[in-house]
């Protein structure tokens, strides 16, 4: 199975700030990565597909890059909506796994 | 609007079982394949398993926690997916998602959840 392996798992961050979510795949998974946020109580919604293809609707701030199996998510500069947890997630083939996630809370 | 909704979930006891239903209303239900993602209290993502499509012969699979115990099947003259789990263990408590498969978007859209217990 395919280990996907997210980092930091606790990200503190300020309101304007650019900040940097990483996860890496275990094996090649190509472009089918997927970042989701999600925001307590609720659930995931999907940010960024094919590792940088932004879904409708999702802020510009929102973008995603790829470097082999390493992916990544960034934000421009954060707004307080942004604060939530973010999951990496790949769907190449079975077992479909995500990352431990990346708690992005205010400094 | 793309939506689905789960329901079924509540209090069960250890060994017992439980049917969660997923309804879909929105989109073309029949050629999509859904899956079941859960979540402990407090803990990420863990994904449950899958039905495919009747184009891909309504295959199913599962994580090896939950094989030979779940089982994911689907109505499409319905647009319901449901998620039948038996033997159930404290561990399978958790909030239970269903989604759908866009092989070239990935998870969306998603349940609101449904909460699954196991206890005594």
């Amino acid at each position: 199975d395919i280990q996907m392996t997210q980092s930091p798992s606790t990200l503190s961050a300020s309101v304007g700030d650019r900040v940097t979510i990483t996860c890496r795949a275990s094996q090649s998974i190509s472009i089918w990565l997927a970042w989701y946020q999600q925001k307590p109580g609720k659930a995931p919604k999907l940010l960024i597909y094919k590792a940088s293809t932004l879904e409708s609707g999702v802020p510009s701030r929102f973008s995603g890059s790829r470097s082999g199996t390493e992916f990544t998510l960034t934000i421009s500069s954060l707004q307080p909506d942004d604060f939530a947890t973010y999951y990496c997630q790949q769907y190449n083939s079975y077992s479909y796994s995500f990352g431990q996630g990346t708690k992005l809370e205010i400094k | 609007d793309v939506q689905l909704v789960e329901s079924g979930g509540g209090l069960v006891q250890p060994g017992g079982s439980l049917k969660l239903s997923c309804g879909a209303s929105g989109f073309t239900f029949s050629d999509s394949a859904v899956h079941w993602v859960r979540q402990a209290s407090g803990k990420g993502l863990e994904w449950v398993g899958r039905v495919r499509s009747k184009l891909n012969d309504y295959e199913t699979a599962y994580t090896a926690s939950v094989k030979g115990r779940f089982t994911v099947s689907r109505d499409d003259s319905k647009n319901t997916a449901y998620l039948q789990m038996n033997s159930l263990k404290s561990e399978d408590t958790a909030v239970y998602y269903c989604t759908r498969l866009d092989p070239s978007k990935g998870f969306d859209p998603w349940g609101q959840g449904i909460l699954v217990t196991v206890s005594s």
